[in-house]
């Protein structure tokens, strides 16, 4: 069974600070792993995904298989990051069906 | 470009009541879900549909209802509406494939309220 595990479900930091939010997942297969953001009052949407490598916002995640991590990291944190972060488990790669999610967590950049 | 859609945005139901949440997409995605949110929860997927006419249980199929008569559209009806049902549905699309092939990535509409008291 696939699981992902976000610890902390809430997480403040001061503008300016560096920010990381965890995530562990159990997978047995090759997994692929995405963030997904939902600002207030707005849709979840796609963050980042480990495949593509790529830095949005300011944000990064590795995929590390021998942790078992996909943690998401931000060198200066910005008020506009507050948001809820949600790290997704994708199964097979073109499976959409086996995509799990964590419980979420909230973060609050500081003034 | 709407992306998804669904209506309604809250509902107040009562006990033994039924509904129909309605979904719509415009991106002509072959998959759509159905996820609820409860609170400090994360999504859990609660239907899916690969494509028209073909729809399968997800982690937390009881008490719902899904079809998939055409691929724009994959309503979910909640037949005899339980507390336990009061939650943020979120209704979501993809393709099998990003078309860059590097995931696949998902959008969701705006979600729905809805308190069965």
């Amino acid at each position: 069974a696939q699981r992902v595990t976000q610890p902390e479900k809430l997480l403040s930091v001061f503008k300016g600070a560096p920010v990381e939010l965890k995530c562990n997942y159990s997978y047995s297969g090759s997994p692929e792993l995405f963030w997904y953001v939902q600002y207030s009052r707005q849709r979840l949407q796609l963050l980042l995904r480990h495949i593509s490598r790529e830095s949005i916002k300011g944000f990064t995640a590795d995929l590390n298989k021998g942790e078992t991590s996909f943690h998401l990291k931000k060198p200066f944190a910005q008020e506009e990051d507050s948001a809820m972060y949600y790290c997704a488990l994708g199964g097979l790669s073109g499976s959409a069906r086996q995509l799990t999610f964590g419980s979420g967590t909230q973060l609050t950049v500081l003034p | 470009n709407a992306g998804v859609t669904q209506t309604p945005k809250f509902r107040i139901l009562k006990i033994g009541q039924s509904m129909t949440l309605q979904c719509t997409q415009d991106m002509n995605h072959n998959y759509m879900y159905w996820y609820r949110q409860d609170p400090g929860m994360g999504l859990k997927l609660i239907y899916y549909s690969v494509g028209a006419g073909i729809t399968d249980k997800g982690e937390v199929p009881n008490g719902y209802n899904v079809s998939r008569s055409t691929t724009e559209d994959f309503p979910l009806r909640l037949e005899l509406a339980a507390p336990s049902q009061t939650s943020v549905y979120f209704c979501a699309s993809s393709y099998p494939h990003d078309r860059r092939g590097s995931g696949n990535t998902i959008y969701f509409g705006e979600g729905s309220w809805l308190t069965v008291v």
